[in-house]
């Protein structure tokens, strides 16, 4: 079975600092891992995934097969990143997400 | 909006009643799934659907819950005498299935709270 943790509920840096957010994994196979953000009354859309090794509004993920990890980063932080973030898997023969409990980032000014 | 919708938003119900939820995906996508999200958790898995055919159901989803998607448009989720242990938030999400990467797109979202 595969689990998905994310070791900090709550993450408080100030505006211009660097921030990341752990995210570790437990899975036998290759998965698929992806990053989640929910703005403040808005819904869950994704920010990225680790296929596309993009970056998205200064964020970056790295996935750490030996570590088993998937850690999102961004050097600068600005007040509009503030928002709950979930680190997500799906296993490559099937579809369903699994998610972290989340970690809920706060950009002071 | 051509976003994933959900209905209601917001529902009340009483211990043992029955309560159903709609979802329309996006348009054209083929791929359709429900999750629930409980207080502090992340969203958990509970079906999903290609086209009309439902393949995967999690072990949460108890035999008091039925979901169906008729004509592979819209879906329900229902649940039958309904818990207090059932309040949360119900989530629908589709995607276009296809090969490669596949990306979910959530809707706002059920709030389902039973007294």
């Amino acid at each position: 079975a595969q689990r998905v943790t994310q070791p900090e509920k709550l993450l408080s840096v100030f505006k211009g600092a660097p921030v990341e957010l752990k995210c570790n994994y437990s899975y036998s196979g290759s998965p698929e891992l992806f990053w989640y953000v929910q703005y403040s009354r808005q819904r869950l859309q994704l920010l990225l995934r680790h296929i596309s090794r993009e970056s998205i509004k200064g964020f970056t993920a790295d996935l750490n097969k030996g570590e088993t990890s998937f850690h999102l980063k961004k050097p600068f932080a600005q007040e509009e990143d503030s928002a709950m973030y979930y680190c997500a898997l799906s296993p490559g023969s099937a579809r369903q997400l699994t998610f972290g409990s989340g970690t809920q980032l706060t950009v002071l000014p | 909006d051509t976003g994933v919708s959900q209905d209601p938003r917001h529902k009340i119900t009483k211990r043992g009643q029955n309560v159903t939820f709609r979802c329309d995906p996006i348009s054209e996508h083929n791929r359709l799934y429900w999750y629930r999200q409980t207080l502090g958790q992340g969203p958990e898995f509970l079906t999903y659907f290609q086209n009309e055919a439902q393949l995967e159901k999690s072990r949460l989803l108890s035999d008091r819950f039925s979901a169906e998607r008729p004509k592979g448009s819209f879906s329900t989720l229902e649940i039958q005498r309904t818990e207090q242990g059932d309040s949360a938030m119900y989530l629908c999400a589709s995607s276009l299935g296809a090969a490669g990467v596949e990306t979910q797109y959530f809707g706002p979202g059920t709030r389902l709270l039973v007294l």
